[in-house]
């Protein structure tokens, strides 16, 4: 079984389109993030959600919007895309023991907006 | 504030090279350290993880050990392979830092026959 899973694992798509990913962990944890990697491989925290609650919510553009029907998922809305969100975008959960433990990634959702 | 800087790539060794890849960190309190690796076209792994000081992470041949006095955790394998070739992230976690991953902007290692 796969611990964080994430559809579609590609994604192309026209500028001014609406979008969303789709996340869900089976681990039982009770954080979830998103991350933006960009074409360097840097990564970029967007959003983090702690038990359906948003914890971080970093500059992003307010097109993007997260939606979390109960711990185990995270979704990710993004409205009017631009050529701009064209990246990788990875879902994660960890568990928050003190904020200690690692987290699991998925297997990231490669967005192409054309 | 918290941060994480490691060694610029990219990386390239010949197999059976000895590898070192440079992780420093700045944070409050005392955080748990991670290296993760991403295989190309894939999400991140974790490789190994040290939570407190002096401890040695250990995987798949790799090592790091969580120096509080410079405050660094670099990667290391003695002798690296083909198949390790791929994206290294050094990362931190702290009790004091919330949820949240500070990552560092990963390190291309390519290993060449």
């Amino acid at each position: 079984d796969t611990a964080v899973s994430q559809t579609p694992k590609y994604l192309v798509t026209q500028m001014g389109n609406d979008k969303s990913i789709k996340c869900e962990q089976n681990l039982g944890h009770d954080t979830m993030y998103w991350y933006k990697q960009d074409s360097k491989k840097f990564l970029k925290i967007m959003f983090s959600y702690n038990n359906k609650e948003l914890i971080i919510n970093e500059t992003v553009p307010n097109r993007f919007s997260p939606k979390s029907p109960d711990k185990a998922h995270l979704n990710l809305h993004i409205n009017s895309l631009e050529l701009g969100d064209s990246a990788v975008y990875f879902c994660a959960s960890s568990q928050e023991v003190g904020g200690r433990d690692e987290a699991f990634f998925g297997q990231g959702t490669r967005l192409t907006v054309v | 504030g918290n941060s994480v800087t490691q060694m610029e790539g990219p990386v390239t060794l010949s197999e059976e090279a000895f590898l070192t890849i440079n992780c420093t960190y700045t944070a409050t309190g005392y955080p748990s350290l991670f290296w993760y690796v991403q295989y190309p076209g894939e999400g991140l792994q974790l490789l190994l993880k040290a939570t407190k000081a002096d401890d040695k992470g250990s995987n798949k041949g790799f090592e790091a050990t969580y120096r509080k006095e410079t405050t660094s955790f670099h990667l290391e394998k003695g002798s690296v392979q083909v198949s390790d070739s791929a994206v290294y992230f050094c990362a931190l976690r702290g009790s004091n830092t919330g949820n949240q991953f500070y990552f560092g902007t990963g390190t291309s290692l390519t290993v060449i026959p």
